[in-house]
């Protein structure tokens, strides 16, 4: 079984500087992948980020990077340059690979207030 | 593209109420398919999946069903709603090449 802690249940940051989301995950698989989600006001999830976990170096989108560290089991979420659309609820989710792919284990959710 | 429909996007039910709430998928075929809900301030948890037509799996012990009639289609049902059966429901479809999940806009159902 996998479980995902976010510790970690609101943040807020100044429009244009950095803030950075904490997870913790724990899991028995080998083969995983580590997501970050978005979900605005507008309730749709939006993917943000995602992490192989074979994959040494830490994924980046843009304004979005992940700290990565598999023996510690963590996967942080860095937001720089942040903007006022940032602002929503943040999921930090695993998965196992294989045919459990779609089968997400979310953490329970930060609440990021961005102000300007 | 792909792009995933919910509907209805707002429900109130009573208690002891039938549900029906549905799901479609454009753009893909044979899709995995994924019932999540949100209940309030709260993580997401895996109802149920589909991996093809008629084929459903059950995550968790509950009051609902889920019926996969077309290879599009996804439908999230119950006989007799519960007021613990309140919260956000959320489809999705997986990729299998990259293992992501893309959500539909959600169904949010209250029952009264």
């Amino acid at each position: 079984a996998q479980t995902v802690t976010q510790s970690q249940p609101e943040m807020s940051v100044q429009e244009a500087e950095t803030v950075t989301l904490s997870c913790t995950y724990d899991t028995s698989e080998s083969d995983y992948y580590l997501f970050w989600y978005k979900q605005p006001p507008s309730r749709q999830m939006i993917l943000v980020i995602r992490q192989e976990a074979y994959k040494q170096q830490n994924a980046t989108e843009n304004r979005f990077s992940v700290n990565f560290q598999k023996a510690a089991k963590s996967f942080s979420l860095k937001i720089s340059d942040s903007q006022l659309g940032d602002a929503a609820m943040y999921f930090c989710a695993s998965n196992a690979g294989g045919t459990s792919y779609g089968k997400l284990t979310f953490g329970q959710g930060t609440i990021l207030t961005v102000h300007p | 593209s792909q792009t995933i429909h919910q509907w209805p996007a707002t429900l109130v039910q009573p208690v002891g109420s039938p549900l029906s709430l549905e799901c479609t998928v454009e753009g893909t075929s044979n899709p995995n398919l994924y019932w999540y809900r949100q209940a309030a301030g709260r993580g997401l948890q895996l109802l149920f999946y589909s991996v093809g037509i008629g084929q459903i799996s059950s995550e968790v012990p509950q009051n609902l069903s889920a019926s996969r009639p077309q290879d599009r289609q996804f439908i999230l049902s119950s006989k007799k709603l519960l007021l613990s059966d309140s919260g956000f429901y959320l489809c999705a479809w997986g990729d299998w090449n990259t293992g992501e999940l893309f959500f539909g806009e959600g169904s949010r159902l209250t029952v009264l």
